[in-house]
């Protein structure tokens, strides 16, 4: 299994409402990254996990919340996000050792906030 | 500031002609690099990677090839096919500094069109 799963495909949500993106992986790996891609730009990095523990934080606004409940399994937890935080949202995972590491990404979750 | 730059956003190539795409770096501390290919609604797909102590690496039709002193990479499709119509994004990492700290720092990406 070199598959990330990403749920929901696609979101749609008021500024108002609370929403999770959930992730999940079954190769073991122990680094997994939320990333966030807007239309004809490249993937950025949001949020890295290494063995369960937030490693990187990239100066995300905290309507954006991650959760690493085990090993296998990243959510990112949403609240009154804001029309510009429309975007591609990526889980990725690898194996964690850290040098030279290739990341599996996942389909990814198209947001759109109205 | 862009440390991974695609300066070609857009590529046209004839099927069975050879497709080169290339990427710039600023960073001299990268020393993995990657290229991931995107299809529309999809995530980036790993295609291949080089190591900054080679300066080729093949897989089948693809090639990467890495100038470190030109802090410059490319990547060659031959023959090129139409199902390798997609968007190419370089991408590098850098010296490791403990755990959770590993990256990928991603280029613009360039649209490749292999027309029939």
């Amino acid at each position: 299994d070199t598959e990330v799963t990403q749920t929901p495909k696609h979101l749609v949500m008021g500024m108002t409402n609370k929403k999770s993106l959930k992730c999940e992986q079954h190769m073991g790996h122990r680094a997994m990254y939320w990333y966030k891609q807007k239309a004809k730009k490249p993937p950025e990095l949001m949020f890295v996990y290494s063995y369960e523990k937030l490693s990187i934080n990239e100066s995300v606004p905290s309507r954006f919340s991650p959760e690493c409940p085990n090993s296998s399994l990243l959510n990112l937890h949403l609240h009154a996000l804001q029309p510009e935080d429309s975007a591609l949202y990526l889980c990725a995972s690898s194996q964690g050792r850290g040098v030279g590491e290739k990341l599996f990404f996942g389909s990814g979750t198209q947001l759109s906030v109205l | 500031d862009q440390q991974v730059k695609q300066n070609s956003p857009s590529l046209s190539v004839q099927e069975g002609r050879i497709s080169i795409l290339n990427c710039d770096y600023t960073n001299s501390m990268f020393d993995y690099f990657l290229w991931y290919k995107k299809y529309p609604a999809e995530g980036p797909t790993f295609l291949i990677s080089i190591s900054s102590i080679k300066d080729k690496n093949e897989d089948g039709r693809f090639t990467v090839f890495l100038n470190k002193s030109a802090k410059h990479l490319s990547l060659h499709i031959v023959p090129s096919q139409p199902g390798d119509s997609a968007v190419y994004f370089c991408a590098a990492s850098g010296a490791y500094s403990g755990a959770g700290s590993y990256q990928l720092t991603f280029g613009k990406g360039t649209k490749l069109s292999v027309i029939p």
